[in-house]
């Protein structure tokens, strides 16, 4: 099992604010590596949502953040949208595994 | 623009082999570091392995370590995974990514995946 914990589903109304978290160790988000954020579209190939912690890269609403703590981080999505249903997955550097490592990933819904 | 492109995916029977390709195009494919992600039918996504700008430093995920090789061409602009003794637990769409940040060292090739290709599918069954 993945060691960045995700809730698996979340979900919001139209026009409300959700957050996702992802939870790590020590060894990963603890020790003070990055934390990034990918949205994956049905049927689609991931797409980078947040870099570092807290970084839009071009393109992405400013309605996405992110912010990290301690062993943990999260994305927060206000002004929910239809189009915002999708998969969103936590990655970030595991120093024990010597290797990246993925969230298992969260599904939105938009009711 | 920034393209990846995978091939080589398809139908294989376990204990065989399967090499798979990552072409790229619109930028200097020799300063980036490369990863393989893969992700298994309704599952999420697992970090596969990833090689250095000039293929001198590589990770592998405990899961594929020992199968699998990571390699790249830097005068043909394309990256590769050999993949050996597949198992059904192989079976998965595999995405190609670059490190979203050019390497100024061998050693940096960790950090976030942008962009990624499409996906080649690869289903190990007998």
């Amino acid at each position: 099992q993945s060691a960045l914990t995700q809730p698996p589903s979340v979900s919001g109304a139209p026009g409300q604010r959700v957050t996702i978290s992802c939870t790590g160790s020590s060894s990963n988000i603890g020790a003070g590596f990055d934390v990034h954020w990918y949205q994956q579209l049905p049927g689609t190939a991931p797409k980078l949502l947040i870099y570092t912690n807290n970084y839009r890269p071009s393109g992405v609403p400013d309605r996405f953040s992110g912010s990290k703590s301690g062993t943990s981080a999260s994305l927060a999505i206000t002004g929910l949208q239809a189009e915002d249903e999708a998969d969103y997955y936590c990655q970030a550097y595991d120093s024990s595994l010597s290797g990246s490592m993925f969230g298992g990933g969260t599904k939105l819904t938009v009711l | 623009q920034v393209q990846l492109v995978e091939s080589g995916g398809g139908v294989v029977q376990p204990g065989r082999s399967l090499r798979l390709s990552c072409a790229a195009s619109g930028f200097t494919f020799n300063t980036y570091a490369l990863h393989w992600v893969r992700q298994a039918p309704g599952k999420g996504l697992e970090w596969v392995a990833v090689l250095s700008y000039d293929g001198s430093i590589e990770y592998y995920a405990d899961s594929v370590k020992g199968r699998f090789t990571i390699s790249r061409d830097n005068s043909k602009n394309t990256l590769f995974l050999q993949m050996n003794s597949l198992t059904v637990e192989d079976t998965a769409v595999y995405y190609c990514a670059r490190r979203a940040s050019s390497s100024s060292t061998p050693s940096q090739v960790f950090g976030c995946f942008d962009p990624w290709g499409q996906g080649t599918l690869v289903s190990v069954s007998s």
